[in-house]
């Protein structure tokens, strides 16, 4: 069965510092992956998605960068964290040709 | 700008009663799909209507879908104390992507 994992489950970061977080998916092959943001008591924003190994396309720009290094692995970056980076980051895969999205279980940024 | 809409905001009823919540979007789609998430936890799948279906059911979940419209709505029947999160609608761009836009979302609290 397909699972994915996203880590870590908290972080607290100081302004300036930089940043990783990482998604994996296991059990499948080639999925689409995307990295959404979600601000306290909001909506979801999307980040990011990619269709293939170095395939990113960016939805807002941003202080952030993706990249997709393995076909079942999606890392969200930043070089320098901004006090408004702060959220819940959530990633999710699909199936290509599919529709529906599984999400990982999140990942509660507090940039101080 | 938000691809949908979720109305209300906030809901709060009794357990056993029924819940309501209704999606408006924007642009012509192909599919609408409804997640939940429980606080602090990634979103979860729940249903998926297609842009030909009026109608579909899941469990205790209904959910109609009427493209002239352009409005979606989930009806969660006999609600218990355990459906509290927080219920969000997702529509694709129609545009081959595989992106999804996520609602705002309504907060659905279940008192016992």
């Amino acid at each position: 069965s397909q699972t994915i994992h996203q880590w870590p489950a908290t972080l607290v970061q100081p302004v300036g510092s930089p940043l990783s977080l990482e998604c994996t998916v296991e059990g499948t092959s080639n999925p689409n992956l995307y990295w959404y943001r979600q601000a306290a008591g909001r909506g979801l924003q999307l980040l990011f998605y990619s269709v293939g190994i170095g395939q990113i396309s960016s939805e807002v720009p941003q202080n952030l960068s993706a990249s997709r290094p393995q076909d079942r692995q999606f890392i969200l970056s930043s070089k320098k964290l901004l006090l408004s980076d702060s959220g819940f980051y959530l990633c999710a895969w699909s199936e290509q040709g599919a529709y529906g999205y599984t999400f990982g279980s999140g990942t509660r940024l507090t940039v101080v | 700008s938000q691809q949908g809409e979720e109305d209300p905001q906030a809901l709060s009823i009794q357990e056993g009663e029924n819940a309501t919540m209704n999606c408006s979007y924007k642009t012509s789609i192909n599919n609408l799909q409804w997640y939940r998430q429980n606080s602090g936890r990634g979103l979860v799948h729940l249903i998926l209507i297609r842009s030909n279906e009026r109608e579909k059911h899941s469990g205790r979940l209904r959910v109609t879908l009427d493209t002239s419209k352009k409005s979606s709505s989930l009806l969660i029947t006999a609600s218990r104390a355990a459906d509290t999160a927080s219920y969000f609608c997702a529509t694709d761009l129609n545009s081959g992507t595989y992106k999804y836009i996520f609602g705002t979302g309504t907060r659905l609290k279940v008192l016992a």
